[in-house]
């Protein structure tokens, strides 16, 4: 138990559906990140939010939303996706920016997501 | 390449033999830190490594680090069949949150 934890563990969903991924730390954290897993390909960060606020937004399509309403929340809402963005999706958090090298991310276990 | 690619993507050992891991990066960091994998999960951090140290040790691994070279390894010591799994480095720069990842070495201990 990494003290981060995802729901749902497994999502099928079609091309017309709208979901959304969870994301929970409880880990007194206060920035956290959402990174795209695909098969042989490098882990692709997609968003970073720091004390709530977003500062990275790596080009990713506008069908992925993200939201962190407090710093112990953080969601990826899905709307109209392809199947190529089948991955497993995983939520990450770290405690101190870079700068104080304390930026050893914990993840949760992943959402693996399936588009048909 | 990537930043943070490692070498090789795949290995393949007996139990009880060491099992070394090479990662290889392209811009200066301010740390290079190793992530574990089991298949379907999380990654767990494993350990970190500053850009002015060279050598750490946590248990059965030890993790070299050459800024000249751009690289660092990963040794596993003695392997036991629960060190299967996929292994990363990440490249945290100066002034930033993020870590780059690479793709990862698939590390298979044949029991």
């Amino acid at each position: 138990e990494t003290g981060v934890t995802q729901t749902p563990r497994h999502l099928v969903m079609g091309m017309t559906n709208k979901k959304s991924l969870k994301c929970e730390q409880h880990l007194g954290h206060n920035a956290m990140y959402w990174y795209k897993q695909s098969a042989k390909k490098p882990l692709e960060l997609m968003f970073v939010y720091s004390l709530e606020e977003r500062v990275e937004n790596n080009s990713v399509p506008s069908r992925f939303s993200p939201e962190c309403p407090n710093s112990s929340h953080l969601f990826l809402h899905l709307h109209t996706l392809q199947p190529e963005d089948s991955a497993l999706y995983l939520c990450a958090s770290s405690q101190e920016r870079i700068t104080k090298a304390k930026n050893i991310q914990y993840f949760g276990a992943g959402t693996r997501l399936s588009v048909l | 390449s990537q930043q943070g690619e490692e070498d090789p993507q795949a290995l393949s050992i007996q139990e009880g033999e060491n099992a070394t891991m090479n990662c290889s990066y392209k811009t200066s960091i301010n740390n290079l830190q190793w992530y574990r994998q089991n298949s379907g999960r999380g990654l767990v951090h494993l350990i970190l490594i500053r850009s002015n140290e060279r050598e750490k040790h946590s248990g059965r691994l030890r993790v070299t680090l050459d800024t000249s070279k751009k690289s660092s390894s990963l040794l596993i010591t003695a392997s036991r069949a629960a060190d299967t799994a996929s292994y990363f480095c990440a490249t945290a720069n100066f002034g930033n949150e993020k870590l780059t990842f690479g793709t990862g070495t698939r590390l298979t201990i044949i029991p």
